[in-house]
């Protein structure tokens, strides 16, 4: 079935550091790729997304390219800061409709001072 | 983006008791809703696929006699964790899709944290 993998958590990095945070899928066709963060004690809110290949997704300086060749959906974002502390979802959406939103274990991520 | 609403934001019940969450769409329609049950530093599981007019549609391992979801229309889906127990204990998030196919995502409530003690 479909799944997504991403990367163990948690992350932690100093202020102004660069972040990739590794996504890759399973999925038949071309489903809808997503991103999504989740701040201490929130619900989820949708930080980029990317629905056919080649396609980038940024928001807030975050970034991800839909790579079909390899299954791929990094996030990255140049300088992060403190306040990007939080646990970050990676997600699809099968494209054989039904639009229920398959989800990555999540990553934390921590940025110090 | 459009707007989904999940209330109680949180929860406190004795075990034994039964608990009501509310899923609404604030602006738009939506025939399908979606509940995803969240446990401490874990993802979100899908649990149920809220069918307007018809009966959910529950993942494996899920009860449905535990986990009732009822889809009246189509700003509404609630699901009632009938008799609650303290491993009930969970973050509940909903999520809903603009039944005009408009958008690729769903939108996600804020979530219901509930505590059974």
């Amino acid at each position: 079935g479909d799944s997504v993998t991403q990367m163990e958590g948690p992350v932690t990095l100093s202020e102004e550091a660069f972040l990739t945070i590794n996504c890759t899928y399973t999925a038949t066709g071309y489903p809808s790729l997503f991103w999504y963060v989740q701040y201490p004690g929130e619900g989820l809110q949708l930080l980029l997304k990317a629905t056919k290949a080649d396609d980038k997704g940024s928001n807030k300086g975050f970034e991800a390219t839909y790579r079909k060749e390899t299954t791929s959906f990094h996030l990255e974002k140049g300088s992060v800061q403190v306040s990007d502390s939080a646990v970050y979802f990676c997600a699809l959406s099968p494209d054989t409709g039904g639009f229920k939103t398959i989800f990555g274990a999540g990553t934390r991520l921590f940025v110090k001072a | 983006g459009a707007v989904v609403s999940q209330h109680p934001s949180w929860v406190i019940c004795k075990s034994g008791t039964s608990v009501k969450i509310e899923c609404r769409s604030l602006d738009f329609q939506a025939t399908t809703m979606f509940w995803y049950r969240q446990f401490p530093k874990q993802s979100l599981m899908l649990m149920a696929t809220s069918n307007e007019g018809s009966k959910a549609t529950y993942e494996q391992g899920v009860e449905k006699d535990k986990f009732l979801i009822n889809h009246a229309s189509l700003t509404l889906s609630t699901l009632t964790v009938t008799s609650a127990h303290p491993e009930d204990s969970s973050f509940y998030i909903c999520s809903a899709r603009d039944a005009s196919g408009g958008d690729t995502e769903a939108f996600f409530g804020q979530g219901t944290r509930l505590t059974v003690v």
